[in-house]
């Protein structure tokens, strides 16, 4: 089974349009996130969410919409792509303060053309 | 800001040996918990080590130890007995506290390539 899923892992399309990442785990943690990867390979935060309630947004264009409709879950939506956008965009989880670890999903690689 | 840097870029070590990858960081919290990640080419994130910082002991996870200098905010990684399987990205990262959702700050990561 795996652990934290998103889906699709490869996403290409044009500027201009609208596309979703999916992320759901099964591992029971509370706090899920979305990192983007630059093409340098720097992981940088983007949003934290903590039983569903938003904690941080880390200065993300409003294009960027995350959703979470319940805590096994969140979403990310974005819209009016733009080149810049062309990253690896990873979802993770955690179980809050107990720093035991965060298991990150796969990624899914999107390329806007 | 809690900030982590990676000095090194790329590192290179021999099949067998021992290499040792640096991280420094800066934060004014006593307590906190600081980790390392390995992305191999698949891109998968795989947590390497974690080391809690009221804790004096340093970690260690079979072939992986940590050097941690908690005074130096220093916090770098050894790997003995390279392995092959072991050339990848690795990140060095400081976990942020609950008014960011414990989130994770990276370094800019260190390019290791284990030669035969």
């Amino acid at each position: 089974d795996t652990a934290v899923s998103q889906t699709p892992k490869y996403l290409v399309t044009q500027m201009g349009n609208d596309k979703s990442i999916k992320c759901e785990q099964n591992l029971g943690h509370d706090t899920m996130y979305w990192y983007k990867q630059d093409s340098k390979k720097f992981l940088k935060i983007m949003f934290s969410y903590n039983n569903k309630e938003l904690i941080i947004n880390e200065t993300v264009p409003n294009r960027f919409s995350p959703k979470s409709p319940d805590k096994a879950h969140l979403n990310l939506h974005i819209n009016s792509l733009e080149l810049g956008d062309s990253a690896v965009y990873f979802c993770a989880s955690s179980q809050g303060g107990r720093g035991l670890g965060y298991t990150f999903g796969s990624g899914t690689r999107l390329t806007v053309v | 800001a809690q900030t982590v840097t990676q000095s090194q870029p790329e590192m290179s070590v021999q099949e067998a040996e021992t290499v040792t990858l640096s991280c420094t960081y800066d934060t004014s919290e006593s307590d906190y918990y600081l980790f390392w990640y390995k992305q191999p080419p698949s891109r998968q994130m795989i947590l390497v080590i974690r080391q809690e910082a009221y804790k004096q002991q340093n970690a260690t996870e079979n072939r992986f130890s940590v050097n941690f200098q908690k005074a130096a905010k220093s916090f770098s990684l050894k790997i003995s007995d390279s392995q092959l399987g072991d050339a990848a990205m690795y990140f060095c990262a400081y976990r942020r506290g609950s008014n960011s959702g414990y989130a994770l700050n990276f370094g800019k990561g260190t390019s290791l390539l284990v030669t035969p």
